[in-house]
This record gives structure tokens, C-alpha cells and sequence, in this order.
């Protein structure tokens, strides 16, 4: 099966730099998804990593270690409108049936 | 470009009840993702479909719900009968790729609540 594992909280000051981390299982691991969703909304497409490395966009990047099964998100240059919950999704499974699981999430507070 | 649409965006309907779902994914996108969000939790996959054919309903509870994909565009998603726990948003997305770099696009959402 899949099971995604990240901190159910996390707080920090505007201007800040936070990092997010999420552990997974899953049997055919094909990759790493980052999502953020404002209270009321629907989740929104942050980042995706299939390879092992940091992945820059903007003031966000996302990292994956594909042997730890560990993956994190950073956010650097913290805004209160960044203060929302993220979920990382994991995409495994065998050719032809792929399923992606998301995590509980992690709610981020931005404190002024 | 259009982005995923649903609807209806809210209902309320008291248990035992039926209700359906609709959504009509990103033109040109053959994946559709039905997924339940209960308040606080991470969404949960219901049904992928690959355009017209059932890739994962492991998780589709489906002695009450049901869910199809006529032509390999619009959805439906249905409960019946409905029960407390049913409450929840239920969110469709679509993807241009089944796998790779593809990046699920949701809709808004419609906020089911069981009386």
C-alpha cells in the first residue's frame, strides 16, 4: 500500500524560511507532488519530483532522496497569503494503474 | 483555458437520501480523479478514470457510490443511499498524463452535507 507521513503543523514569521518534510511508502514509486490549499479552496499544484535533487520555482523548491523515501518542501520569503495547508502526494503503483495518495497535510501558519 | 467545473458548488440533503455529482474536466485531459476531502484531512482518491475506463476505485465505497465516465469527458459521481459520514467536499481534477511531470487540476469543489 502508500502511506504518506508530514507534521500536522508548522508556524513561522513573515520573511521566514520554512521546510516542510513528508516520509512515504509505496510500492513503485514514480514520484513526489506538493500541493497548497487556502482554507475553502481547492488544492493547487505546487511542485512535482521524480528524481532525486532540489527543484527551484520561485520561492519554493521541493527535494526528494528517493533512498530515504523523504522528501521535503522549502518556502523561502514567507508571506501571510503563504498560509495555507500542504499536502505532498505520492504517485506509485504498476504500469496502467498509477494512483496518487495524498498526505493529511501540514498547516502553516505565517505570523506577522 | 477553462479550468475543471463542478457542480452543484454546495448540497444539503439528509441521510438515506441520493445525490449526484457532476464535472466536466480540462478539455483534452483523459485522466479524472474523483476524490473525497473530509474536513481537516488530506483529499482521498475514490476513482481515477483513464478517459473512459476505471483505472482505481479501490477506495469507492461501492455498495453506495458510483461514479461513471460517459465519452471520456464529463462525470458523474453518485451516492446512494447517503450516510452521516458521507459529509465531506467532494473534489474532481484532471490530468493531461496518466504519468510523468503531470500536475492534477481541481476543480472547486461541491461541500456535501448529510443530515
Amino acid at each position: 500500500g502508500q502511506s504518506l507521513e508530514q507534521p500536522s503543523e508548522v508556524t513561522a514569521v513573515e520573511g521566514a524560511i520554512v521546510q516542510i518534510n513528508c516520509t512515504y511508502q509505496t510500492s513503485g514509486f514514480y514520484g513526489l507532488s506538493w500541493y497548497q490549499q487556502h482554507d475553502g479552496g481547492a488544492p493547487t499544484f505546487l511542485s512535482y519530483n521524480a528524481l532525486d535533487g532540489l527543484e527551484e520555482t520561485g520561492r519554493f523548491s521541493s527535494f526528494l532522496s528517493r533512498s530515504d523515501s523523504y522528501g521535503y518542501l522549502l518556502l523561502q520569503e514567507l508571506q501571510m497569503k503563504d498560509s495555507a495547508s500542504y499536502f505532498c502526494a505520492v504517485r506509485g503503483g504498476r504500469a496502467g494503474g498509477f494512483k496518487t495518495i495524498f498526505g493529511a497535510g501540514t498547516r502553516l501558519f505565517v505570523k506577522a | 483555458e477553462a479550468g475543471v467545473a463542478q457542480s452543484p458548488r454546495y448540497k444539503i440533503i439528509e441521510k438515506r437520501q441520493s445525490v449526484a455529482f457532476w464535472c466536466n474536466p480540462i478539455s483534452g485531459h483523459a485522466t479524472l480523479y474523483w476524490y473525497q476531502q473530509i474536513l481537516g484531512q488530506g483529499p482521498k482518491l475514490l476513482i481515477q478514470f483513464q478517459n473512459n475506463g476505471v483505472v482505481d476505485d479501490s477506495q469507492l465505497p461501492k455498495d453506495r457510490f458510483s461514479a461513471e465516465r460517459l465519452k471520456g469527458v464529463d462525470s458523474t459521481l453518485k451516492i446512494q443511499p447517503a450516510k452521516l459520514e458521507d459529509s465531506a467536499v467532494y473534489l474532481c481534477a484532471s490530468s493531461q498524463r496518466e504519468v510523468g511531470t503531470d500536475t492534477q487540476y481541481f476543480g472547486p469543489g461541491t461541500r456535501l452535507t448529510v443530515l
